[in-house]
């Protein structure tokens, strides 16, 4: 099976823009978590959908959204792009009731955003 | 908000050596999980072990947990220079859902 694709892999932009990524998770998975490292703060959790629907968010602004598709492709949206805003954007996807594995999760490469 | 907290937060030793990493969280979890980070690049997952075990293996893995102390370890052994990267802890809380919290990392260097 193919992994977790992330597009773009490297996006700059400037300040006051914004950007769309997209994450196509593992065939099968339904599950899509996006969520962003920094050197400063570490791996932080931004939100999570299941079919279609958001089913937990983390403590960001609303200037970061998301939506999933129904092929369960993910895109999540920073809106008036910030400095602060400069990170590798994680995704991860994992099948539903995976049995004794838990909630073991897939990571794709990331995308690298850097804001200038 | 981190959950995990891992020490040390770099470590560095010879080729062969043994690497031990601890983790600590904060509240009461179903699992627990181990990731590795390669510099820059997505998570590799390496083990989950749940609230009710107490060790698991897995080839030259071992973990550990202690919910009474809320920690849990990671040891490596007979350690390679292809180990040189960052390790996670991941925290699933209880009635949580498909979210994992993680701690900031142990940065592994393991010098030939």
């Amino acid at each position: 099976k193919a992994g977790v694709t992330q597009t773009p892999r490297y996006l700059i932009k400037t300040r006051g823009q914004q950007v769309t990524l997209s994450c196509s998770p593992i065939s099968g998975h339904r599950s899509v978590s996006w969520y962003q490292q920094t050197p400063g703060q570490g791996l932080q959790f931004l939100f999570e959908y299941f079919s279609e629907t958001q089913r937990n968010k983390g403590n960001f602004p609303g200037r970061f959204s998301g939506r999933q598709f129904s092929n369960s492709r993910s895109e999540m949206n920073v809106s008036t792009l910030e400095l602060g805003d400069s990170a590798l954007y994680l995704c991860a996807s994992s099948p539903p009731g995976q049995g004794t594995k838990g909630n073991e999760q897939f990571f794709g490469p990331g995308t690298r955003l850097t804001v200038l | 908000s981190q959950q995990g907290e891992e020490d040390p937060q770099a470590l560095s030793i010879q080729e062969g050596e043994n690497a031990t990493m601890n983790c600590s969280y904060k509240t009461s979890i179903n699992n627990l999980q181990w990731y590795r980070q390669n510099s820059g690049r997505g998570l590799v997952h390496l083990i989950l072990i749940r609230s009710n075990e107490r060790e698991k293996h897995s080839g030259r893995l071992r973990v550990t947990l202690d919910t009474s102390k809320k920690s849990s370890s990671l040891l490596i052994t007979a350690s390679r220079a292809a180990d040189t990267a960052s390790y996670f802890c991941a925290t699933e809380t209880q009635g949580g859902s498909e979210k994992l919290v993680f701690g900031k990392g142990t940065k592994l260097t393991v010098n030939p």
